[in-house]
């Protein structure tokens, strides 16, 4: 079966821009949750949704934001973009109840220049 | 605030060898804890999930132990392979009254070379 799939891989924007990743999870998955991971930090929860709705956050700033469609697939977004902000940013599937296994994409890696 | 703490933070060894990782948290009430392996620049891949009332799991050359209340897993490899050097992470998510809250919580991971 088709895996998690995030678009686009790479990603190279200007201070002040915005962008929009997009995850496509296993079929069958509700939950989609993203994650920022940065040599310094390592990986840091941005948030999860299932079914549609956002069921927890991180603790970052309301620049970045996030949606899910109806089919599970979720983009998100972020705005006035900083340097800070470079990072490989990941999607993980699961099932959301019961079964919580993640399984997660490739990764966007994103870079503000 | 859950915790994650995992070591060493490198480990070198030659073929062959068997070897242990070590993860620690520090909030009891998990869901479940899952370990994964990321090569450079690459996604992470799930190795082996633990819930929170199993003691081991197993797959293959892995075997991963969990004791809640110590509040510790460990991640067995036998037989070690070039093609094991990667960075393990393991992730704790939280659990209250068998809900799951959807956020993995990571430990900074281990760099495991496996020289031949």
């Amino acid at each position: 079966k088709a895996g998690v799939t995030q678009t686009p891989r790479y990603l190279i924007k200007t201070r002040g821009q915005q962008v929009t990743l997009s995850c496509s999870p296993i079929s069958g998955h509700r939950s989609v949750s993203w994650y920022q991971q940065t040599p310094g930090q390592g990986l840091q929860f941005l948030f999860e949704y299932f079914s549609e709705t956002q069921r927890n956050k991180g603790n970052f700033p309301g620049r970045f934001s996030g949606r899910q469609f109806s089919n599970s697939r979720s983009e998100m977004n972020v705005s006035t973009l900083e340097l800070g902000d470079s990072a490989l940013y990941l999607c993980a599937s699961s099932w959301g109840q019961g079964n919580t296994e993640a399984f997660f994409g490739q990764g966007t890696r994103l870079t503000v220049v | 605030k859950q915790e994650v703490t995992q070591i060493p933070a490198a480990l070198s060894v030659p073929e062959g060898e068997n070897l242990v990782l070590n993860c620690s948290f520090t909030d009891s009430a998990i869901y479940n804890l899952q370990w994964f392996r990321q090569d450079p620049g690459k996604g992470l891949t799930s190795l082996l999930l633990i819930q929170s009332s199993q003691r081991e799991q197993t797959s293959g050359r892995l075997n991963a132990s969990l004791d809640k209340s110590s509040g510790r897993s460990t991640l067995y490899i036998a037989a070690s392979q070039p093609g094991d050097s990667a960075t393990y992470l393991c992730a704790v998510i939280r659990g209250f009254g068998g809900t799951s809250y959807g956020k993995l919580t990571f430990g900074q991971g281990t760099i495991l070379t496996v020289h031949p």
